[in-house]
């Protein structure tokens, strides 16, 4: 089966630093993304981890352990612009996307 | 690069009429596009997933004479909600992918309601 699971719901201060975790067990792993997605639009894709490790893209960063089914969304230097859901998605075999339920992030001032 | 767009962004029919919502990718050539659905603070669930020329592959417990999705070229796909019923209601989003890379770029969605 697939189960893919993170906190629902997250609360940070401007500013600051929030790591937003996702667990995974599937059948079948080419990779991870996280997409952001503000209410009522469509989900904008933030980052692809295909091997172990850590990859930076400005103020996001996202790490894969291929081992240890997990992976984490880390946001720095936090805008109010960032509360948004951000949302884990392992592409499985036939290169499907299987969502885990999003992780709502409210950033306060 | 890669834009997705989706028409029309909102569409409020009646009960027993049928809804035709257009995915386009604009500026590559999408080999598969993907159609999902999202209720109300969920995660998005696949519908479907559509190959260009060939017939779309539905998920399990999704109807595949109620929403039906045509990929008749390389830009665009369409799902069309048939006999829609208010529990139709919901909002949907199409993804596309060209062949050479994992990553899927969303439309911006449509929101449907059916009264």
């Amino acid at each position: 089966g697939q189960n893919i699971d993170q906190p629902t719901e997250m609360t940070a201060t401007e500013g600051a630093i929030v790591q937003i975790n996702c667990t995974y067990q599937t059948s079948g792993f080419n990779g991870l993304f996280w997409y952001q997605q503000h209410a009522g639009e469509a989900p904008t894709f933030l980052s692809y981890n295909v091997l172990d490790g850590l990859e930076e893209k400005g103020r996001f960063s996202s790490f894969l352990s291929r081992s240890k089914g997990y992976s984490y969304l880390l946001l720095k230097e936090l805008q109010m612009k960032d509360s948004a859901s951000y949302l884990c998605a392992v592409n499985n075999a036939g290169n499907m996307l299987t969502f885990g339920g999003g992780t709502r992030l409210m950033v306060k001032p | 690069g890669a834009v997705v767009s989706q028409h029309p962004s909102r569409v409020i029919c009646k009960s027993g009429t049928s809804v035709k919502i257009e995915c386009r990718s604009l500026d590559f050539q999408a080999t598969t596009m993907f159609w999902y659905r999202q209720f109300p603070k969920k995660s998005l669930m696949l519908m479907a997933t559509s190959n260009e020329g060939s017939k779309a592959t539905y998920e399990q417990g999704v109807e595949k004479d109620k929403f039906l999705i045509n990929h008749a070229s390389l830009t665009l796909s369409t799902l069309t909600v048939t006999s829609a019923h208010p529990e139709d209601s919901s909002f949907y989003i199409c993804s596309a992918k060209s062949g050479g890379t994992d990553t899927q770029y969303f439309g911006p969605g449509t929101r449907l309601t059916v009264l």
